[in-house]
């Protein structure tokens, strides 16, 4: 069964400094992951995927991923934090094929100090 | 609209109602998926429709849940005999296929039972 990780419910960091969300999954399948990004009273909106082509992914609004194999991880990383990043990420493991059901981590709520 | 919308926003019912959540899905997409999210369990994944298949059906809690998806467009999610700890927000997603397309999530419906 698949599972994914997320090191930290909440993580704070100050304007401009970087942000670093953790992930680790697991699968018996090469993976595909994802981010998400949840701002409040909204629906989940994509910010990168990793389909097994670069192992660098770049997302929306300047985030980007790298998918380490070895440590099973797919840490979202952007250098320097905005005060609208605040919101809550999610990371997310799939099989893909033909049904891509979603599974979850918990969840990281990012707070942006000025 | 061009995004995924969900009806009701909001929904307060008394225990051992029943209660009707409705999806939108985005135009052409063929897949719809139902997540719930929910304090205790984070997010989880309920159903999958693709196309005129059979529904993927192994994420629903109980046999109170169920789902339909008509004319391969609009879903209905449908909870008898609600209990309290079906209180969530139940999101819908639609995407153009399975494999790794980006999962369209609607702004969910939260559900509050009494």
């Amino acid at each position: 069964a698949q599972s994914v990780t997320q090191l930290g419910s909440h993580v704070s960091v100050s304007e401009g400094a970087l942000v670093l969300l953790r992930c680790n999954y697991s699968s018996s399948v090469p993976p595909y992951l994802f981010w998400y990004v949840q701002y409040p009273n909204q629906g989940l909106q994509l910010l990168l995927k990793y389909t097994s082509a670069a192992t660098l992914v770049k997302g929306i609004n300047g985030f980007e991923a790298e998918f380490k194999k070895s440590e099973t991880s797919f840490h979202l990383t952007k250098p320097s934090a905005h005060m609208s990043d605040a919101a809550e990420y999610f990371c997310a493991v799939s099989e893909g094929g033909g049904a891509q059901k979603l599974v979850f981590g918990q969840g990281t709520r990012l707070t942006i100090n000025p | 609209g061009a995004g995924v919308s969900q009806s009701p926003s909001n929904k307060v019912t008394e225990k051992g109602k029943d209660v009707e959540l409705r999806c939108d899905p985005i135009s052409g997409h063929t897949a719809l998926y139902w997540y719930r999210q929910s304090l205790g369990q984070g997010l989880e994944f309920l159903i999958y429709f693709q196309g005129n298949s059979a529904p993927d059906k192994s994420g629903l809690p109980s046999d109170r849940f169920s789902a339909e998806r008509t004319g391969g467009s609009v879903s209905t999610l449908t909870i008898q005999r609600t209990q309290q700890e079906d209180s969530a927000v139940y999101l819908c997603a639609s995407t153009r296929g399975g494999g790794y397309n980006e999962q369209f999530f609607g702004p969910g419906t939260r559900l509050t039972v009494l």
